[in-house]
């Protein structure tokens, strides 16, 4: 299994709150990335990063920031958190294959965000 | 743009049913192809992949063959057990330099005794 883990794994929090969800790998993957996951939605893409202090926003970025000061750490932020933003939230990691981009991607066990 | 299309689910079946989850796509040039399956309670995890038309990949007694003619990646097992019980996940990856897969909505598989 690849050595992902994501803390905490339950939280719940009350609107206006600041959040703060940590990915860590042990594998020194370069590409990480967080998602959310919605009944009907399926997975959809938050913010990715393509190496330290690299990232960049996905389709459902508002209202989430992220940063990445280390290979092994990304962290995801709800600067003001919504009920709109209760959902699971997971992280991936993806090695990659020079220029062919990347492959197969690796999942942590995922965060569940309940917000009141 | 890439994008995935799966059949909705949920797919109900009995233990030892034949299943196929259907999937097709579309996307330029040569993707590589994935399913990933959901247990309940964790992440994603690699099922398959298939990286060139006619490939196979296969994995448990999953089955998947890349066709390029229908741009399909239909998901089959001819037996499946309860413990197949899961959502799974059909994906691409577009070829060339690409960093952000593109997933399906994934499909409920519920499994009876």
């Amino acid at each position: 299994d690849a050595g992902i883990t994501q803390s905490p794994r339950h939280k719940v929090t009350e609107t206006g709150t600041p959040v703060t969800l940590r990915c860590h790998q042990t594998e020194n993957h370069r590409y990480m990335y967080w998602y959310r996951q919605d009944p009907g939605h399926g997975l959809r893409l938050i913010h990715y990063s393509y190496g330290v202090k690299d990232t960049d926003k996905g389709e459902v970025s508002d209202g989430y920031s992220v940063s990445r000061s280390k290979t092994e750490d990304f962290l995801l932020t709800l600067e003001s958190a919504t009920s709109s933003q209760t959902s699971v939230y997971f992280c991936a990691i993806s090695q990659e294959l020079g220029l062919a981009g990347v492959e197969t991607q690796y999942f942590g066990p995922g965060t569940r965000l309940l917000v009141l | 743009g890439n994008s995935v299309t799966q059949m909705e689910g949920p797919v109900t079946l009995s233990e030892e049913a034949f299943l196929t989850i259907n999937c097709t796509y579309t996307a330029t040039g040569y993707p590589s192809l994935f399913w990933y399956v959901q247990y309940p309670g964790e992440g994603l995890q690699l099922l398959l992949k298939a990286t060139k038309a006619d490939d196979k990949g296969s994995n448990k007694g999953f089955e998947a063959t890349y066709r390029k003619e229908t741009t399909s990646f239909h998901l089959e097992k001819g037996s499946v057990q309860v413990s197949d019980s899961a959502v799974y996940f059909c994906a691409l990856k577009g070829s060339g330099g690409s960093y952000i897969p593109t997933f399906g909505r994934g499909t409920s598989l519920i499994v009876h005794p």
